[in-house]
């Protein structure tokens, strides 16, 4: 268990930017996560995927925010035309779909954005 | 949808204390529940969960907590804390037959003095 990987862990843009953001998950895992994390609040949930297929998006998220997972393996999340409200932790995570239907997920690190 | 709620956002206590969180939920069919942890500088770790089963689930450090269905309670305990347990601590459920995505508290801040 090589763990969710983020990166970068950091950034910091001008609003109005774009970023992207990529998450590498746990090899074997099959679901991936996009949750996004403010002071003082837990996870919010941004998205899912099995394998490569988005299969539910949050009404959280605005059409300047996309997440794309191509070969089912690493995704990637960007945000376009960056506003000062999506200063946040970025949070993936990962779970693996076999082991029980619910099996816990497991987190990376995060990315942490600050808009300027 | 499901919700949960996490009352206590802030607790202070003193090493060897006692620990009870409290989490509630609103989800009237089967549920899997989660705590996790959050020590500083660190990513979000599983503390145990809740599939089905013996009501009352040990976790890793000590921790455990009891579900109660008829309180749509899932409380997490720990009857003497550590320094080093430190963290923030979140509770989720997950609404079985459902999609597959869990719903997360806004989390508690435990300092622990030494």
């Amino acid at each position: 268990d090589t763990g969710v990987s983020q990166d970068p862990r950091h950034k910091i843009t001008k609003r109005g930017q774009n970023v992207t953001f990529r998450c590498d998950p746990i090899s074997e895992h099959n679901r991936l996560y996009w949750y996004r994390q403010t002071l003082g609040q837990g996870p919010e949930f941004l998205t899912y995927f099995q394998n490569e297929a988005q299969l539910e998006k949050s009404r959280l998220l605005s059409d300047r925010f996309s997440a794309e997972r191509p070969k089912g393996s690493f995704s990637t999340l960007e945000i376009q035309r960056t506003e000062q409200g999506d200063s946040a932790m970025y949070l993936c995570a990962s779970s693996e779909m076999g082991q029980g239907r619910n099996s816990p997920l497991h987190f990376g690190n995060g990315t942490r954005l600050t808009v300027t | 949808a499901q919700s949960v709620s996490q009352h206590n956002h802030h607790v202070i206590l003193s090493e060897a204390a006692s620990l009870e969180l409290g989490c509630n939920y609103s989800y009237g069919g089967t549920v899997n529940l989660f705590w996790y942890v959050q020590y500083p500088g660190q990513h979000l770790q599983l503390l145990l969960k809740y599939f089905s089963g013996d009501p009352l689930v040990k976790g890793i450090k000590g921790f455990e907590a009891e579900f109660i269905k008829s309180k749509f309670s899932f409380n997490l305990r720990k009857p003497s804390v550590q320094w080093s347990d430190t963290a923030e601590y979140f509770c989720a459920v997950l609404a079985s037959g459902g999609s597959y995505i869990p719903t997360f508290g806004r989390g508690t801040s435990l300092i622990v003095h030494p």
